[in-house]
């Protein structure tokens, strides 16, 4: 079981939006609407930003929404700002011995 | 307010063993599948193993089963992982994480403890 393959890096300007994608298969991000996002700044644990594919947490910012089409899981923060510069982490539910797998993260910075 | 805190981190021989814990606060902990996710340096998120509100049901990742045990006090609000056998690979910060019932995702977080397998 491999993990989900993110892009290493994304990069934009303050203000622009951003896409990270998130590809799995069939037996976990195309199988189940259980996909979540994490956020981690150097040196501090993960932070939930998604989960279940659209939801967002309470206190997260509305910037930041998630979507599914097959087996690709996507992360869109729109209105980018200074302290979005962090790198982040898909997740899925599978259906393999392992229940769960994150993606590779991705490094996003801004510009 | 809602905090795990994790605990027993250190440096161990190859082939040795250590004991980790997560103390849980502000929250019910039986309503929670407890979870162990490590990132070793420099690297991304790897999920290790969950146990079930009364730890009945536990799973592991395929690189640890046979080395690790997760297991929980309901009483003292505590998740353990016991590592035996540790790898130069099991070099990681390990973090405990809440999976509230019926969620499928990781809230809240404990902010880690380091493990070093060196000789």
């Amino acid at each position: 079981q491999s993990a989900l393959t993110q892009p290493a890096s994304v990069s934009a300007s303050p203000g622009q939006s951003i896409t990270i994608s998130c590809t799995g298969t069939s037996s976990d991000v195309g199988g189940y609407n259980y996909v979540s996002w994490y956020q981690q700044h150097p040196g501090e644990a993960p932070k939930l930003m998604i989960y279940d594919v659209s939801n967002r947490p309470s206190g997260v910012s509305n910037r930041f929404s998630g979507s599914k089409s097959g087996n690709t899981a996507s992360l869109t923060i729109s209105g980018l700002q200074a302290e979005d510069e962090a790198d982040y982490y898909c997740n899925s539910y599978t259906s393999y011995s392992t229940p769960y797998v994150f993606g590779t993260g991705t490094k996003v910075t801004v510009l | 307010e809602v905090q795990l805190v994790e605990s027993g981190g250190g440096l161990v021989q190859p082939g040795g063993s250590l004991r980790l814990s997560c103390a849980a606060s502000g929250f019910t902990f039986t309503n929670y599948w407890m979870h162990w996710v490590r990132q070793a340096p420099g690297k991304g998120l790897a999920w290790v193993s969950r146990i079930d509100f009364d730890g009945s049901r536990t799973n592991y990742a395929d690189s640890v089963r046979g080395r690790f045990t997760v297991s929980r006090d309901n009483a003292k609000n505590t998740l353990y992982l016991q590592m035996n056998g540790l790898r130069v690979e099991d070099s990681a910060v390990y973090y405990c994480a809440g999976g509230a019932r019926g969620a499928y995702y990781f809230d809240p977080w404990g902010q880690g403890t380091l493990v070093t397998v060196s000789s």
